[in-house]
């Protein structure tokens, strides 16, 4: 299994520009979620997803969406970027069965918004 | 989701056990402990986690003490690999996603 892969590693964007965030898991998990974790900073939760079809917000939502069309996939849109989204964005999964929270990161993409 | 308290940085030699404490004195009683480490600049790493009982793993110890408002995560045998921060994180049930705090910088040193 490669668990949680996410794509690109890096970017850069000028502010205003638009990007998806790409993250995929092959787990067969239904839950899948973004965080964004600024430098010094603990991670902060962006959006959540339950399942195919299912999205929600979390704490820092503003200037970001997603989708969820399948089980495996979960982008995130930013639709004009701005350099306070300058972060570190982190793709996490897990299974609801069981109740338990245990969940399995992607390596991270870096961005920075010029 | 309860709040944890963590010591900001500790040390240890490697191949000694390391001890990380967090407090959670507000802990329901559905609310669960768990430990995650991120080592520098990767994804964080689910490592443990306990509602009442002690556990152990492969990769660690938690201890959970009776009252449930303090926990403790050992390492057995440190080594340099183990160098990272580690979450401290309380949560019950639901799936509004796991809060990081600011964490224990834990350095091994040779």
């Amino acid at each position: 299994n490669a668990g949680v892969t996410q794509t690109p590693k890096f970017q850069v964007l000028k502010t205003g520009q638009s990007m998806t965030l790409q993250c995929a898991q092959d787990m067969n998990h239904e839950y899948m979620s973004w965080y964004r974790q600024d430098p010094g900073m603990g991670l902060r939760l962006i959006h959540y997803s339950v399942g195919a079809g299912i999205t929600d917000q979390g704490e820092v939502p503003n200037g970001y969406n997603v989708s969820r069309s399948t089980t495996e996939d979960f982008p995130l849109r930013l639709l004009s970027a701005a350099p306070s989204q300058t972060s570190v964005y982190f793709c996490a999964s897990r299974g609801l069965a069981g109740g338990s929270d245990t969940q399995y990161f992607g390596p991270g993409t870096r961005l920075t918004v010029l | 989701d309860a709040k944890t308290t963590q010591p900001p940085s500790m040390d240890c030699a490697e191949g000694r056990a390391a001890n990380l404490p967090c407090n959670h004195s507000t802990i329901s009683g559905n609310e669960y402990v768990y430990w995650y480490r991120q080592i520098h600049s990767q994804g964080p790493q689910y490592i443990i986690h306990g509602l009442k009982n002690n556990e152990t793993n492969e990769m660690a110890s938690l201890i959970i003490t009776e009252d449930r408002k303090s926990s403790t995560l050992i390492l057995p045998h440190a080594t340099l690999r183990d160098t990272a921060v580690y979450y401290c994180i309380v949560k019950g049930g639901g799936a509004d996603g796991l809060t990081f705090g600011k964490g224990t910088h834990l350095i091994i040193q040779p």
